[in-house]
């Protein structure tokens, strides 16, 4: 089945770090690709997508390319606020008939210190 | 309007009560759902209706009654729950579940934090 591996956290940076997490993904075919962001005591928002090999999704200054060849799917900002300290979720789901599900990884921490 | 509603915001409720969770969505969408996060987990889906029909059931305990009056709401009925049940149950929705949609953007509430005594 499908499966998300994100890398584990908490990751704790310094503002206007650089920051890299990590994902990676097990799936038949060709899945779109998602990082969602979860604030504290809020819901999830829908950061970045992407739904083909080479597509670079991006928002906010986050920025994630889809890559098939090595599975991967990582989010990257160039430099990071305090304001962005939350929860990340990469996630993955499939077109047609079982687009309802959306595939989590376990979610990386960040805490950016001032 | 992008916006998924929840209500309430907080609910605390003894495992002999009857509570109902509120999620509200004006975007036109037709698929509507339920999840289920624990603390540091990421979400679990529980429910997942289409043009206001469960589509999707993924083996919930019946102490979980879901429904879908319009399709703008959804409810989800509470009824003798258990303490492991306290968790944030999340909605959200999409523009609609079909064989030919290429993916499925999802728009997330704010969820309703639940506490079980």
């Amino acid at each position: 089945g499908d499966s998300v591996t994100q890398m584990e956290g908490p990751v704790t940076l310094s503002e206007e770090a650089f920051l890299t997490i990590n994902c990676t993904y097990t799936a038949t075919g060709y899945p779109s690709l998602f990082w969602y962001v979860q604030y504290p005591g809020e819901g999830l928002q829908l950061l970045l997508k992407a739904t083909k090999a080479d597509d670079k999704g991006s928002n906010k200054g986050f920025e994630a390319t889809y890559r098939k060849e090595t599975t991967s799917f990582h989010l990257e900002k160039g430099s990071v606020q305090v304001s962005d300290s939350a929860v990340y979720f990469c996630a993955l789901s499939h077109s047609g008939g079982s687009n309802y599900k959306l595939t989590f990884g376990k979610g990386t921490l960040l805490t950016v210190n001032p | 309007d992008t916006e998924v509603t929840q209500t309430p915001k907080h609910l605390v409720m003894g495992m002999t009560n009857k509570k109902s969770l509120k999620c509200e969505q004006h975007m036109g969408h037709r698929a509507m759902y339920w999840y289920k996060q624990k603390a540091k987990k990421p979400p679990e889906l529980m429910f997942v209706y289409s043009y206001e029909k469960l589509s999707i059931n993924e083996s919930v305990p019946s102490r979980f009654s879901p429904e879908c009056p319009n399709s703008s709401l959804l409810n989800l009925h509470l009824h003798a729950l258990q303490p492991e049940d306290s968790a944030l149950y999340l909605c959200a929705s999409s523009y609609r579940l079909a064989a030919h949609t290429l993916y499925n953007e999802q728009f997330f509430g704010p969820g309703t934090r639940l506490t079980v005594l």
